[in-house]
């Protein structure tokens, strides 16, 4: 079956760094997301990964290995608006997004 | 940047009544848009790839009865909630990504917040 595991919760204090990381075993592989969610608020897109490397944007940058079927995004310079759930999803074979159940972000002073 | 709005917002309704989504894409079109469902805590679900011109695709378990989808046009696509119960109550999330777009990416509707009663 499909599958992609990310840690379920996560801490960190503001103005540090934090690595969120997800791995994922899917049928066929055409990118990756990571998305930033808010409580009772739709996704919003921070990055797309479809090569391996390292994606910089900003205070945020993402990692892709396919040939171990894992990513990782990088916050730096925390913020406590970045405190949200991030959720890394997968295009499969099918062009279909497969997602993962996200890491809650937790901020703290 | 492109634009996916959806209407109601949120919308409270009696059991065995009958909820439309609408979900517009404002400044592209959109030949296929997707449907998402969100239970509190737990990750989106999937719910149908909805196709302008055609029937909708839906995912394993969704009642094709239940969750009527209509794509009549390429800006706009509706989801119909039918006999609605207590446990139809969630959020539920459309997203389009643009026709031809390398990028592949997703944009995403605000949601529509259902209870229903």
């Amino acid at each position: 079956g499909q599958n992609i595991d990310q840690p379920t919760e996560m801490t960190a204090t503001e103005g540090a760094i934090v690595q969120i990381n997800c791995t994922y075993q899917t049928s066929g592989f055409n990118g990756l997301f990571w998305y930033q969610q808010h409580a009772a608020e739709a996704p919003t897109f921070l990055s797309y990964n479809v090569l391996d490397g390292l994606e910089e944007k900003g205070r945020f940058s993402s990692f892709l290995s396919r040939s171990k079927g894992y990513s990782y995004l990088l916050l730096k310079e925390l913020q406590m608006k970045d405190s949200a759930s991030y959720l890394c999803a997968v295009i499969d074979s099918n062009y279909q997004l497969i997602w993962g159940a996200g890491t809650k972000l937790i901020i703290k002073p | 940047g492109a634009v996916v709005s959806q209407h109601p917002s949120w919308v409270i309704c009696k059991s065995g009544t009958s909820v439309k989504i609408e979900c517009r894409s404002l400044d592209f079109q959109a030949t296929t848009m997707f449907w998402y469902r969100q239970f509190p805590k737990q990750s989106l679900m999937l719910m149908a790839t909805s196709n302008e011109g055609s029937k909708a695709t839906y995912e394993q378990g969704v009642e094709k009865d239940k969750f009527l989808i209509n794509h009549a046009s390429l800006t706009l696509s509706t989801l119909t909630v039918t006999s609605a119960h207590p446990e139809d109550s969630s959020f539920y999330i459309c997203s389009a990504p643009i026709a031809g777009s390398s990028y592949n990416e997703q944009f995403f509707g605000p949601g529509t917040r259902l209870t229903v009663l």
